[in-house]
């Protein structure tokens, strides 16, 4: 079956950049998206389509993504931007959905 | 505004069935293929089923593939999850979340899940 592969924690500072790396095998060929999930709460859609961001997800979230991996950069990371991030995207067939492992980011 | 609200979840033996529901509302529910997402306690997310607007076209994730089986009644604007042969594995926060309107497709709202527990 198809993965994707994430960091399992990723720690900054506040107000420095932080980076999420996410490494698929599809990635050249397929979109990746970006959820936020905080503790109890549903996932929330930071960045879709690669590096487009939904309305009233701040500008400090942008996305990229070069090959086989698609990176989410938070840039000045804030406190509140802690969370487990992951990553998404499809199988090749673009019928199998897939989330990488997920990567909780601390900001202290 | 969009809603999903999952019902359906508790306890049960391993072996055992659980059937999950979905109510939406807020949206045509009609023009969107639906999906079924879990989380294991502690764990990450896990994509578990998808189905398409009129239902033709069905898909599941290895894991549970020939033992759960979706479906949906567009007049009712319901989602269901009909699980069986449950393992100790299938113990998950299980959510309904909507696809975007067209492809790319990726999940844009998401209900806040059942808590299914497989355990003797």
């Amino acid at each position: 079956s198809y993965e994707l592969t994430q960091p399992p924690s990723v720690s900054v500072p506040p107000g420095q950049t932080a980076r999420i790396t996410c490494s698929g095998a599809t990635l050249p060929k397929k979109y990746a998206c970006w959820y936020r999930q905080k503790s109890g709460q549903a996932p929330v859609l930071v960045i879709f389509e690669d590096s487009k961001r939904p309305s009233g997800i701040p500008e400090r979230f942008s996305g990229s993504s070069s090959g086989t991996m698609a990176t989410l950069t938070i840039s000045g990371a804030q406190v509140e931007d802690e969370g487990d991030y992951y990553c998404y995207s499809t199988d090749s067939s673009g019928n199998h959905r897939v989330f990488g492992g997920g990567t909780r980011l601390t900001v202290l | 505004e969009v809603q999903l609200v999952e019902s359906g979840g508790g306890l049960v033996k391993p072996g055992g069935s659980l059937r999950l529901s979905c109510a939406a509302s807020g949206f045509t529910f009609s023009s969107y293929s639906m999906n079924w997402v879990r989380q294991a306690p502690g764990k990450g997310l896990e994509w578990v089923s998808s189905i398409s607007s009129s239902g033709t076209y069905i898909y599941y994730a290895d894991s549970v593939k020939g033992r759960f089986t979706i479906s949906r009644d567009n007049a009712k604007n319901s989602l269901f999850l009909q699980m069986n042969s449950l393992r100790a594995e299938d113990t998950a926060v299980y959510s309904c979340a909507k696809d975007t309107v067209m492809a790319p497709y990726y999940f844009d709202s998401w209900g806040q899940g059942a808590l299914v527990t497989v355990s003797s």
